[in-house]
């Protein structure tokens, strides 16, 4: 069964530094999405991707957050000076289009200290 | 905006005891309607999801939930739980003119006691 896969499974990083987060989603998806948990909070959206370009994103979604298709298969998802309050688990999920459910990773767990 | 409510934070169940987790949503149309199951360390899976038609929607696992539009609730039940059904269930509200985005509820932790 096809699946969204996400690497790592969990990053530690010093505040400041940038982290990418990877995701390859499953293959004849069209659109793609972050979002992320802060531990013991909900699930919150963070952005959402389609035809190379973003659709959608949140507020949490500062210049500090990018997102980027390299190539026909990874989706990324850049922080680029992480705070202590990016530390969460963030999801990357994929959808065949916008009325089929989507699939989630396993999620990275982003530990910034 | 769209906003979900899990009013239980913690349900604790015995196992072969029925389960009904509640769900209520805040949307202007008709919205889409999902459950997803997160075991510890896991990802987001998939229980179901309502989009249009019977409000009654059958899942994995033997979950259901039911669509009340007057109520604006998607509970979700299992007849008879099974120890590993024990994890944290989320409701989530999407709509297709907002790109999918999904909205999510705060959870509900499922504990089952032998």
């Amino acid at each position: 069964e096809p699946e969204v896969t996400q690497t790592p499974s969990h990053q530690v990083t010093q505040m400041g530094q940038e982290v990418i987060l990877r995701c390859v989603p499953i293959s004849n998806h069209l659109y793609f999405y972050w979002y992320r948990q802060i531990l013991g909070q909900k699930v919150e959206f963070l952005v959402s991707f389609y035809n190379n370009e973003i659709s959608e994103k949140s507020e949490i979604f500062d210049d500090q957050f990018s997102v980027e298709r390299p190539d026909g298969s990874n989706f990324t998802l850049k922080i680029r000076s992480t705070k202590l309050e990016d530390s969460a688990m963030y999801f990357c999920a994929s959808s065949r289009n916008t009325q089929g459910e989507a699939f989630f990773g396993q999620g990275t767990r982003l530990t910034v200290v | 905006a769209q906003s979900v409510t899990q009013p239980d934070i913690h349900i604790t169940v015995s196992e072969g005891a029925s389960l009904e987790l509640r769900c209520n949503y805040s949307y202007g149309a008709t919205p889409y309607l999902f459950w997803y199951v997160q075991s510890p360390g896991q990802g987001l899976q998939l229980l179901l999801k309502y989009f249009s038609g019977d409000t009654l929607v059958q899942g994995i696992k033997g979950f259901e939930a039911e669509f009340k539009r007057s109520q604006s609730s998607f509970n979700l039940r299992k007849p008879s739980v099974h120890w590993s059904d024990a994890a944290e269930y989320f409701c989530a509200v999407g709509a297709k003119a907002a790109g999918n985005k999904l909205t999510f509820g705060g959870g509900t932790r499922v504990l089952v006691k032998p």
